[in-house]
């Protein structure tokens, strides 16, 4: 069966500082990969989605980046941190036109 | 893009009662319409589904209805219990690579 697994579970970083959040999928192959963020415990923002290796769209200039170095693999990256990048982040894959997207269970992300 | 609106942005309903969530989309390409629940601290899981060709679908409590014409689709939930609460999200699949619009969400909340 598919499984997602996305790390750290909570992550408390310094203004300034940089940041990597790893998101891996088991049990299918070529998915579409998500990040999305909820600021305020609601709305689901989309950050960046990849549909193959190297290939990333991004929905909001920001001071974000993703990288896909394997098929499975999704990270996301920053070199520093602002407050405002504080917030719950989670991971996503689906299979392409097939069924929903499958959530992992977040990254919770205070700047301090 | 598809755009997908959802009302009400909060609910609360005594225990044992029914709940109605209802989203609207734009895109009349769109075929397919998941619901979410996201309980606190957690990502969003799936919690029914349907397609362009079904008019309703029924899970035990749980019900979504379709208008295509309309372009809306609803989520019931009948004999509300307390562990019903948390925030619901639809979405639409859009023409575009199967990606998924969400609504805003909902916070359900069930008074015992």
């Amino acid at each position: 069966s598919q499984t997602i697994h996305q790390w750290p579970a909570t992550l408390v970083q310094p203004v300034g500082s940089p940041l990597s959040l790893e998101c891996t999928v088991e049990g299918t192959s070529n998915p579409n990969l998500y990040w999305y963020r909820q600021a305020a415990g609601r709305g689901l923002q989309l950050l960046f989605y990849s549909v193959g290796i190297g290939q990333i769209s991004s929905e909001v200039p920001q001071n974000l980046s993703a990288s896909r170095p394997q098929d499975r693999q999704f990270i996301l990256s920053s070199k520093k941190l602002l407050l405002s990048d504080s917030g719950f982040y989670l991971c996503a894959w689906s299979v392409l036109r097939v069924y929903g997207y499958t959530f992992g269970s977040g990254t919770r992300l205070t700047v301090v | 893009g598809e755009n997908v609106e959802q009302h009400p942005s909060t609910l609360s309903v005594q225990e044992g009662d029914s709940a109605v969530i209802k989203c609207t989309y734009s895109d009349s390409a769109s075929n397919y319409f998941p619901w979410y629940k996201q309980e606190l601290g957690k990502g969003p899981q799936l919690i029914i589904d349907i397609r362009s060709n079904v008019g309703e679908k029924k899970d035990q409590r749980i019900a979504v209805t379709l208008n295509k014409t309309a372009k809306h689709f609803s989520l019931h939930i009948t004999e509300t219990q307390p562990e019903d609460s948390a925030v619901y999200f639809c979405a639409a699949r859009g023409s575009t690579l199967g990606r998924l619009y969400f609504g805003r969400g909902t916070q359900l909340t069930v008074w015992p």
